[in-house]
């Protein structure tokens, strides 16, 4: 079965930018999406189709895939930005996560 | 505004069935995908399956064996089976409204709303 990688956690600190991997195999030859999640919330779809933003997402987030790697930047990290974020794609009919990571703003 | 309602029992004992239901409120009913996912405590997420209106599905490998998704056109709504439940499937459950399409040669599949979730605990 396909699988995502991620690191299990970043940090940052504010004003800085955050760089969140997800590694597979041939990942840039599928469309990836990103969700984030904030403590007893439910996710939120931040980035999909590798990098567009939904409505009401700031323009600091940001997301890039190629290659085996796909990645979610948030640039001027804010302390609001602190939450568990998880890639996603879609493999042989079935939704794939990645493992999740942390990003603590320090 | 598209809004999803999730309701079901929270408490179950081993080898018993989990059944959840999720409602969906404004928007097309007809256009999307509908997915189960589930988190449990301190864990990731995890894709249970999946329905679209005309009933066809897709579940997840590891728990195909176990999985049943089915739809209710009429009620706008869709539910999970899970059957001989144990621990290991405490978690919390999420319904979540799926949009996927194919874009120069390549499919994508995203969920862009979410239930609030129902947490579902296996104990004896």
């Amino acid at each position: 079965s396909y699988e995502l990688t991620q690191p299990p956690s970043v940090s940052v600190s504010p004003g800085q930018t955050a760089s969140i991997t997800c590694s597979g195999d041939k990942l840039g030859d599928k469309y990836v999406c990103w969700y984030q999640q904030k403590p007893g919330q439910s996710p939120v779809l931040v980035i999909y189709q590798d990098m567009k933003r939904p409505s009401g997402i700031p323009e600091r987030l940001s997301g890039s895939n190629s290659g085996n790697t796909a990645t979610l930047t948030i640039s001027g990290t804010q302390a609001m930005d602190e939450a568990d974020y998880y890639c996603q794609a879609w493999d042989s009919s079935t939704v794939v996560f990645g493992g999740g990571t942390k990003l603590t703003v320090l | 505004q598209v809004q999803l309602q999730q309701w079901g029992a929270g408490l179950l004992k081993p080898s018993e069935t989990l059944s959840l239901t999720c409602a969906v409120y404004g928007g097309s009913f007809s256009d999307y995908y509908w997915s189960w996912i589930r988190q449990s405590p301190g864990k990731g997420l995890e894709w249970i399956g999946e329905i679209n209106h005309s009933g066809s599905t897709n579940y997840s490998p590891s728990l195909k064996s176990r999985v049943t998704i089915s739809v209710d056109t009429s009620k706008n709504q869709f539910s999970l089976n899970l059957s001989s439940v144990t621990a290991a499937d405490t978690a919390v459950y999420y319904c979540a409204r799926g949009q996927g399409g194919t874009v120069t040669s390549y499919y994508y599949y995203y969920m862009d709303v979410w239930g609030k979730g129902t947490t579902v605990t296996v104990s004896s």
